[in-house]
């Protein structure tokens, strides 16, 4: 199993551009999770899923948006990108009832 | 918790000492606990995790304490090894939060050789 992949590794976006950062797992995981990280901090939750056709608003979800059309992909959308999101974003995964999230390997974005 | 500043809590041990890093939590509800580590550049890894009805559990070189009188967990890591140099986070959940982990701030472990 390669696990969970993010595409792209790195990205840089000017200031009102759109990207969509890709997440795909194959463990056959239905729980799904969007994090970021700032330099020097721990990770915030943006978006989660509990399964195909669901998502919901974790604690900062504000300029971002997802979708959950499978069970394998959980796309994080920025619109129209600002300073403010340049940060790493970690996707991750869980099983129901394990808690356990596996993560991948991040995508570092700057927005200038 | 939540992080403040830019610099996370380091903590240096002489390679071939034992590691002890420390987190507390504040919710009472959290009934799962685990620890990642994290390489720079890298995704966090998952160490260890124990369940609140455990106060000790026993991986290879790793062990996590729970007391959860004061709301406190830890990761022992014996014989530390040059690659345990990283940053550890701790996470909570209680059960039926969708698995939703909070992270607490994160320690730097750095190893002298």
């Amino acid at each position: 199993n390669a696990g969970v992949t993010q595409t792209p590794k790195f990205r840089i976006l000017k200031i009102g551009q759109s990207m969509t950062l890709q997440c795909t797992q194959d463990m056959n995981h239905n729980y799904m999770y969007w994090y970021r990280q700032d330099p020097g901090m721990g990770l915030k939750l943006i978006y989660y899923s509990v399964g195909a056709g669901i998502t919901d608003k974790g604690e900062v979800p504000n300029g971002y948006n997802v979708s959950r059309s499978t069970t394998e992909d959980f796309p994080l959308r920025l619109e129209l990108a600002a300073p403010s999101q340049t940060s790493v974003y970690f996707c991750a995964s869980s099983a129901p009832g394990t808690d356990t999230q596996y993560f991948g390997p991040g995508t570092r974005l700057t927005v200038l | 918790g939540e992080s403040v500043g830019l610099h996370l809590p380091t903590l240096s041990v002489q390679e071939g000492d034992n590691s002890i890093i420390n987190c507390a939590y504040s919710n009472s509800a959290s009934d799962y606990f685990i620890w990642y580590k994290q390489e720079s550049g890298k995704g966090p890894q998952f160490i260890i995790d124990i369940r609140s009805n455990m106060d000790k559990r026993q991986g290879q070189r790793v062990t996590v304490l729970l007391n959860k009188t004061v709301k406190h967990l830890s990761l022992q890591i014996a014989a530390t090894q040059p690659g345990d140099s990283a940053v550890y986070f701790c996470a909570e959940t209680p059960t039926g939060a969708n698995s939703k982990l909070t992270f607490g701030k994160g320690i730097t472990l750095s190893v002298r050789p």
